[in-house]
């Protein structure tokens, strides 16, 4: 079963207004991670957060962990029609391995 | 620098062919790894190889076997098709190090008839 689920499966919403994606995972983790993935294509790295941050800023992006929950959230401000992609988060474990999970996915669109 | 490359980017199999796709990095990384993400999917790990000369069964493994044949080359072969492997492949790879990113090819689409 998927280490990472993300809500909601898909949104939609106008240019310059923000989008809010939440993922949450099962086991204990080291760092989880949010991809970014336009159609057709292989998935791009946005942001990394370890264990032990709650949150995290890169450009428009905020990230927050949250490891009693289990749970993340991915916010873009001033959302933009190139946004417009399916977003993912991985987790790995604490368990050593090299490994990450993927979750399902939020597909975005940004309407313009 | 190239980055990981794909080949090919799309496949038509019957039912029982093999092939093999290929998959290589320039980056130097020392973990390289296989997933397939089915429609509305997120991306299931098939096999990985945490560094040159090993390779460990990720989720779904079944049907899928892989040769790390250098550093830069990790390539995945069906040795008999079925519908179900029909997917879109991605490689990635990443340094081996335990907290860092990885870099993701551009996918091969596969469809078995």
């Amino acid at each position: 079963s998927q280490q990472g689920e993300e809500d909601p499966q898909a949104l939609s919403i106008q240019e310059g207004e923000n989008a809010t994606m939440n993922c949450s995972y099962k086991t204990s983790i080291n760092n989880l991670q949010w991809y970014r993935q336009n159609s057709g294509r292989g998935l791009v790295h946005l942001i990394l957060i370890r264990s032990n941050e709650r949150e995290k800023h890169s450009g428009r992006l905020r990230v927050t962990l949250d490891t009693s929950k289990k749970s993340s959230s991915l916010l873009i401000t001033a959302s933009r029609a190139a946004d417009t992609a399916s977003y993912f988060c991985a987790t790995d474990s604490t368990s050593g391995t090299y490994k990450y999970i993927f979750g399902t996915g939020t597909r975005l669109k940004v309407l313009a | 620098n190239a980055g990981v490359t794909q080949t090919p980017k799309f496949q038509v199999l019957k039912t029982g062919q093999s092939m093999t796709l290929q998959c290589a990095q320039d980056m130097n990384h020392n973990s390289m790894y296989w997933y397939r993400q089915d429609p509305g999917m997120g991306l299931r790990l098939i096999y990985y190889s945490a560094s040159e000369g090993t390779t460990d069964k990720g989720e779904v493994p079944n049907g899928y076997n892989v040769s790390r044949l250098n550093k830069r080359e990790f390539s995945l072969r069906l040795e008999s098709a079925a519908p179900s492997q029909t997917s879109v492949y991605f490689c990635a790879s990443k340094t081996g190090l335990a907290v860092n990113t990885q870099y993701f090819g551009p996918g091969t689409r596969l469809t078995v008839l």
